[in-house]
């Protein structure tokens, strides 16, 4: 069983900071690393699905890096908005299942 | 394009009943995979179909079933309802290349489901 871990738990920023989160995962039998962002009664909409080591996404103001070997991924959002206020989920694929973290709650304060 | 479409939203049961849940994925997913939410943990995976098979499951005891028909529609069935199977239930559809559901899942809205 792949075991995901994210933090912080939740973070508080003022709105304009940048900030960023971890994610990590056992490096064996890597396939993908996820990231998905949850907004309140929503469903989870994926930022980024990474493959490679070294990988680096963006997507707006948000990106996000990959190292498969020691087995992290950072999510970074520049200039955080209100809008940006939600639960950031990362998930590895191993041998064919998605495993999520428990995610990072994310309050950007106007 | 429709999204994935869950039913129901919202589901209240007692202890020791059934309940079906229903998904109907993004037209042309043939990958539907079930997750169960509950306060303080993840996303925890439950299983997967693909092509009406069952392609992979997690660690979930038997009285989790699924099934998934012809147009890739899917039902998950939970069978003697205990306390802790309160939970917001996802599905979520993907596309597949090759092998498992590591292509980007596109997410339902979730049946809340409360156990009394």
């Amino acid at each position: 069983i792949l075991n995901v871990e994210q933090s912080p738990q939740s973070l508080h920023v003022q709105e304009g900071d940048s900030t960023n989160f971890t994610c990590s995962f056992p490096s064996s039998n890597f396939y993908a690393l996820h990231w998905y962002r949850w907004e309140t009664a929503k469903s989870p909409e994926a930022l980024f699905v990474m493959t490679l080591n070294g990988d680096e996404k963006k997507k707006g103001r948000i990106s996000a890096t990959l190292n498969t070997k020691e087995g992290y991924s950072y999510l970074y959002i520049k200039g955080s908005q209100p809008e940006d206020s939600a639960t950031y989920l990362c998930g590895e694929t191993g041998a064919n299942n998605l495993f999520f973290g428990t995610g990072t709650r994310l309050t950007v304060i106007p | 394009k429709a999204g994935v479409t869950q039913t129901p939203r919202y589901l209240i049961k007692t202890r020791g009943q059934q309940v079906t849940l229903s998904c109907s994925p993004i037209s042309g997913h043939r990958s539907v995979s079930w997750y169960q939410q509950t306060p303080g943990q993840g996303l925890q995976f439950l299983f997967e179909y693909f092509s009406e098979t069952q392609r992979n499951k997690g660690n979930f005891p038997g009285r989790f079933s699924g099934r998934q028909f012809s147009n890739s529609r899917s039902e998950m069935n939970v069978s003697t309802l205990e306390l802790g199977d309160s939970a917001l239930y996802l599905c979520a559809s993907a596309t597949l290349v090759a092998g498992g559901p590591y292509n980007e899942q596109f997410f339902g809205p979730g049946t809340r489901l409360t156990v009394l």
